[in-house]
Parts: structure tokens; C-alpha cells; sequence
């Protein structure tokens, strides 16, 4: 099974703190993704790789940063939380088929 | 520009038949995908349409016309556990060849 793992379900940030969000996948995708997900708006795109050290902005990058140092791991990086930021964060990594999602981080930032 | 419009909210009973609806607007159109998604869980994948026509999984089966820019999910004897939101999403060019672009979504509220 593939399995997409994020570091944390809950997170309780500051206003200007430097949040890191982690993602691990172990099926040897190429493309991974971040998204957030509000109510009423859907799935936005934040940004994709579609390989190591490779990426792209998705729709919404204002206020994120990724990195992706190796395959299996992608990294949404928060320069300085906002509370606009507070969401439901996803991250999936993908077939040319099939998007794979993990379960989610809901990040609270106060 | 890019848009997708689903309903956002279809009710139905137990044992019935339900379509959910999409129309999309994009540049470098792929494909149409739809995923599940339970309240409180992740998005699941239940079909990908590259090509027009009907693809059939199970209860659950997807359409596409290119021409019209629309699609449908059709759910077959409805089951409780399918009360869900259904995301339709379509794949395009963007560097990764299968970048997706969500619609909001449709809350399906299966009924006894």
C-alpha cells in the first residue's frame, strides 16, 4: 500500500513563528504536492516537485517555501506564520494517474 | 483563466442512484478525475477520464465529453457510508505532467 505520512495531525503555532510542515512518501514517486483545504474553497495548490531539488509554484505560494532535499520527503515551509495561514494542510505525492494524500496536518495559528 | 463548478450539496436515500455534475473551463485539459473524501479524512481516488465515454468501477461509475467540457460521477446503490464529499479535478500541464485543479466540492448526504 502506498502510504504518505505527514509529521503532525494538530499544530498550534505563533503569529511570525517559522513553521515547518513534513511530508514522507514510500513509493518512489517523482511528484509531490501541497495543498490546503478550506471550507467552501476545495483543494488549493501551493506548490508541486516533480523531482529532487525541482519545484514549482502551485496557485496560492504567497507566504510558503518548500524544500525537497530528497525524494521520498517534501517540505512546506512557513516563513512567518500568519493567521490567515490557519488551514487544513495536505500533502499528496502521485502516479500519472493517482494522487496519494496523507491524513492531513490542521495547523492553528493564534 | 481556469474554473470547475460542481453543486455543492445533493441528498439522496439509501438504494438510489445519484450523478454529480462537473463543468470545467481550463487551458492544456488531460483529464477529469474524482475523489472521496470523508469528513475528517483524506481525499481518496476513485476515477481518472482521459478519454470520452463511461468508465465503470463497482457502484460507482465516471463520464467525460471533451466536447462540452463536463463530466459526472454516477453513485449506484446508494449506501450510507457514501455520505461524503466528492471533489471532481482536472489534470493538466504544469510542469508535473498530472497537476490537478479541485473543484469545491459536492456533499453528498445519503438518507435512510
Amino acid at each position: 500500500d502506498v502510504k504518505v505520512t505527514q509529521s503532525s495531525r494538530y499544530l498550534v503555532k505563533r503569529t511570525g513563528e517559522k513553521v515547518f510542515l513534513e511530508c514522507v512518501q514510500d513509493m518512489d514517486h517523482e511528484n509531490m504536492f501541497w495543498y490546503r483545504q478550506d471550507p467552501g474553497l476545495g483543494l488549493r495548490l501551493i506548490y508541486f516537485s516533480y523531482d529532487v531539488k525541482m519545484k514549482e509554484k502551485g496557485d496560492i505560494p504567497e507566504g510558503y517555501s518548500v524544500s525537497r532535499e530528497k525524494k521520498e520527503r517534501f517540505s512546506l515551509i512557513l516563513e512567518s506564520a500568519s493567521t490567515n495561514q490557519t488551514s487544513m494542510y495536505l500533502c499528496a505525492s502521485s502516479t500519472k494517474r493517482e494522487q496519494y494524500f496523507g491524513p492531513g496536518t490542521r495547523l492553528t495559528v493564534t | 483563466g481556469q474554473s470547475l463548478e460542481q453543486p455543492s450539496e445533493v441528498t439522496a436515500v439509501e438504494g438510489a442512484i445519484v450523478q454529480i455534475n462537473c463543468t470545467y473551463q481550463t487551458s492544456g485539459f488531460y483529464g477529469l478525475s474524482w475523489y472521496q473524501q470523508h469528513d475528517g479524512g483524506a481525499p481518496t481516488f476513485l476515477s481518472y477520464n482521459a478519454l470520452d465515454g463511461l468508465e465503470e468501477t463497482g457502484r460507482f461509475s465516471s463520464f467525460l465529453s471533451r466536447s462540452d467540457s463536463y463530466g459526472y460521477l454516477l453513485l449506484q446503490e446508494l449506501q450510507m457510508k457514501d455520505s461524503a464529499s466528492y471533489f471532481c479535478a482536472v489534470r493538466r500541464y504544469g510542469g508535473a505532467t498530472n497537476k490537478l485543479i479541485f473543484g469545491t466540492g459536492t456533499l453528498l448526504a445519503v438518507q435512510p
